[in-house]
């Protein structure tokens, strides 16, 4: 199975200050990686897919880069509605889908 | 509007059974594979299933395998996810989610708001 790592467990960060998220995947999944952002008491939302490309609504201050085990969750100029926990989730062709434990962004 | 709407959640004792369904709407349902994926209380977001268009090719998670059944009803728009044998660490959160096509692969680009099943004596 391919398992999912990500870090920091927990991001405090000012608004308008820059915030990067880390996963790490157990083996080569290429690009086929997507982010996914949950707000409490909401069903996630899918935020980036391919590793870095914006799903629909997602702003442009979200960038994802990254190929293969190592990939980034970069949230520029972070705003107050950006705190949430984002969550990886690998999407070869070869299940289980795993996610991966999730980032919780805090705004100080 | 796409919409997916989980149902049948319940407080239920461990070595129960339970149904849950996925009503859809605002999509041509058969032409998507559906997932379900499950949240423990203040935890992280568990894969447990995919199916495909047909519901001929399901991929099971191994923590619910053997235990978890997964259909879906094209003509009426529902997915199913039958639970047997629920333990008490298969309280969650269910939700259900649309796998949409991000060329070239594939990701959750609806969800419905969950359904709360609790196992508990």
């Amino acid at each position: 199975d391919i398992l999912l790592t990500q870090s920091p467990a927990t991001l405090s960060v000012s608004p308008g200050e820059r915030a990067n998220l880390s996963c790490r995947a157990s083996q080569n999944i290429g690009n086929f990686l997507g982010w996914y952002q949950q707000k409490p008491g909401q069903a996630p939302r899918l935020l980036m897919y391919s590793g870095s490309m914006r799903a629909t609504g997602t702003p442009a201050r979200f960038s994802g880069s990254g190929t293969g085990t190592v990939f980034t969750l970069t949230i520029n100029s972070l705003e107050p509605e950006d705190s949430a926990v984002y969550y990886c989730q690998q999407r070869t062709n070869w299940p289980p889908f795993t996610f991966g434990p999730g980032t919780k962004v805090e705004i100080k | 509007d796409v919409q997916l709407e989980e149902s049948g959640g319940a407080l239920v004792q461990p070595g129960g059974s339970l149904r849950l369904s996925c009503a859809v709407s605002g999509f041509i349902f058969e032409t998507y594979d559906m997932n379900w994926v499950r949240q423990a209380p203040g935890k992280g977001l568990e894969w447990i299933s995919y199916i495909s268009k047909s519901g001929n090719t399901v991929y099971t998670a191994d923590s619910v395998k053997g235990r978890f059944t997964f259909s879906r009803d094209n003509a009426k728009n529902f997915l199913f996810l039958q639970m047997t044998s629920l333990r008490v660490d298969d309280t969650a959160i269910y939700f259900c989610a649309r796998e949409a096509y991000f060329r070239p692969g594939t990701y959750y680009d609806s969800w419905g708001r969950g359904t709360l099943v609790i196992v508990s004596s």
